[in-house]
C-alpha cells in the first residue's frame, strides 16, 4: 500500500543551524502539507502546497520556514535558523485532491530536537 | 483560529467493552471534520472525513456521527480490542472565505484497551 515517507526520523541540531526535513508523498497525490506537534500540545497546521507554490500558511510559518518540491518526488521543509521552540515532531501529509474535505495521508514524522 | 476540544483526554476500557469519545468544534462556517487513529511511532491514519450534518460513517467496529449545527462529533468503538489502543485525533476545518482551508486539531483521546 502506498505511503508517505519522511527522513530522517530524528534530527538533532544546534540553535541557529539550518535544517531540511524531507518527505516523499504518495506518487499520484498533488497536494502536500506540513504539520508540527510540540510535545504535549496539539498538532498544528504549518503550510499547504500545490502546483509548486504555497496555497495557504499559518501564522507559525514565518520567514524562517520555506518549502520546496525540488524534483518529482521529494517535498522539503527548511528551517533557516532554528530556535529552541522549533523542537517538535514534524509531519508531512499528502492528498489526491485539494481542500480539507479530502483524506490526508500522513507520514510517520521527523522528531526535531534543537539544542 | 478554531478551538477544537476532545474528551475524555484518556480512557481505559476492558477488552470487549464498547466506548465512545467526543470532539467539539465551532459550528460557524463549518466545512469538514476528520478523525484519525494514531498509534505510537506510526503515522496518523485517517478513519473518516465528514462534511454533512447528520453524517454517519462506519469502518468495521468503528463508527462516527456528525452534528454540524451544535458542533460535535462522536466516535464509537464497538467491542474494543487491544489493537484499538491508540490516540484518536479529530480535526476540524472552517471555510475562511479565501478559498482555502486549514485543519485544526484537538489534543486527542488516548484509548488503552486492557486484555
Amino acid at each position: 500500500e502506498p505511503e508517505v515517507t519522511q527522513t530522517p526520523s530524528h534530527q538533532v541540531t544546534q540553535m541557529g543551524q539550518e535544517v531540511i526535513l524531507r518527505c516523499v508523498p504518495i506518487s499520484n497525490h498533488l497536494y502536500f502539507y506540513w504539520y508540527r506537534q510540540i510535545l504535549g500540545q496539539k498538532v498544528e497546521f504549518l503550510v499547504s502546497f500545490y502546483n509548486n507554490e504555497i496555497s495557504e500558511k499559518s501564522e507559525i510559518f514565518d520567514d524562517q520556514f520555506s518549502v520546496e518540491r525540488p524534483d518529482g518526488s521529494n517535498f522539503t521543509l527548511k528551517i533557516r535558523s532554528t530556535k529552541l521552540e522549533d523542537s517538535a515532531m514534524y509531519f508531512c501529509a499528502s492528498s489526491v485532491s485539494r481542500g480539507v474535505g479530502n483524506e490526508q495521508f500522513f507520514g510517520p514524522g521527523t522528531r526535531l530536537t534543537v539544542l | 483560529i478554531l478551538n477544537v476540544e476532545q474528551s475524555p483526554q484518556s480512557l481505559h476500557v476492558q477488552e470487549g467493552d464498547s466506548t465512545n469519545f467526543t470532539c467539539s468544534f465551532p459550528s460557524s462556517n463549518f466545512y469538514a471534520l476528520h478523525w484519525y487513529r494514531w498509534e505510537t511511532a506510526k503515522s496518523p491514519e485517517a478513519l473518516f472525513v465528514m462534511t454533512l450534518n447528520g453524517d454517519e460513517k462506519k469502518k468495521g467496529r468503528i463508527s462516527a456521527t456528525l452534528n454540524t449545527k451544535e458542533g460535535y462529533s462522536y466516535l464509537y468503538i464497538k467491542g474494543s480490542q487491544p489493537e484499538d489502543s491508540a490516540t484518536y485525533l479529530c480535526a476540524s476545518a472552517a471555510y475562511s472565505g479565501a478559498g482555502s482551508y486549514q485543519l485544526t486539531f484537538g489534543k486527542g483521546t488516548k484509548l488503552s484497551v486492557i486484555p
